[in-house]
């Protein structure tokens, strides 16, 4: 049981460059959120999903998308990449019913 | 939407003192408090939570306290340890609205000095 599962951990793009990070959990949680954490500034909502095939927007929703495909996978893609999203970015799930968060490790994303 | 205000940002204890951080909320429809522990290099832990129907919960040395009519809550950490050093996030969300989702407070760096 690995909980939640981020990939890539680092990452390093070039200004206009594209990029997916997965997130993966394996507890047959529902509920699936991408938030970016800035200094200072506490974790941030991207998108989130209530369910497999939808997705809703968050509080920063502009410069991402996302897909919910399958139910243990959540996407985060960023088709422009701009200096302005480098942040660490963490993928977390919730079952249905319950509110306790399960968070991955992070993903450190840096946009030169 | 809601809004989650955290103090301090930075809070310095000698080893054995108490911790305190304090939040403010401005959605009265908030009704789950949760803190959160994030070690460095890892993703946020969740460390005790609370609901608007009670006024204070505890957890061996932590402890939350809940004051839904003016809108803030705060985490006590008695006997602090050196295990006790990392960012401590505090979080409402409203548990009916679809998605459950939390807003997140700004943070606060705890330095347990030995």
């Amino acid at each position: 049981n690995a909980g939640v599962t981020q990939t890539p951990k680092f990452r390093v793009l070039k200004t206009g460059q594209s990029m997916t990070l997965l997130c993966a959990q394996d507890m047959n949680h529902e509920y699936m959120y991408w938030y970016r954490q800035d200094p200072g500034m506490g974790l941030r909502l991207i998108h989130y999903s209530v369910g497999e095939g939808t997705t809703a927007k968050g509080e920063v929703p502009d410069g991402y998308n996302v897909s919910r495909l399958k139910k243990q996978n959540f996407l985060l893609g960023l088709e422009s990449a701009a200096p302005s999203q480098t942040s660490v970015y963490f993928c977390a799930s919730i079952p249905a019913g319950e509110n306790k968060a399960f968070f991955g490790q992070g993903t450190r994303l840096t946009v030169v | 939407g809601e809004n989650v205000e955290q103090h301090p940002s930075t809070l310095s204890v000698q080893e054995g003192d108490s911790a305190v951080i304090k939040c403010t909320y401005s959605d009265s429809a908030s009704n789950y408090f949760p803190w959160y522990k994030q070690e460095l290099g890892k993703g946020p832990q969740l460390i005790i939570d609370i609901r608007s129907n009670v006024g204070e919960k505890k957890d061996q040395r932590i402890a939350v306290t809940l004051n839904k009519t003016a809108k803030h809550f705060s985490l006590h950490i008695t006997e602090t340890q050196p295990e006790d050093s990392a960012v401590y996030f505090c979080a409402a969300s409203t548990i009916e609205a679809a998605g459950n989702k939390l807003t997140f407070g700004g943070g606060t760096r705890v330095l347990v000095k030995p």
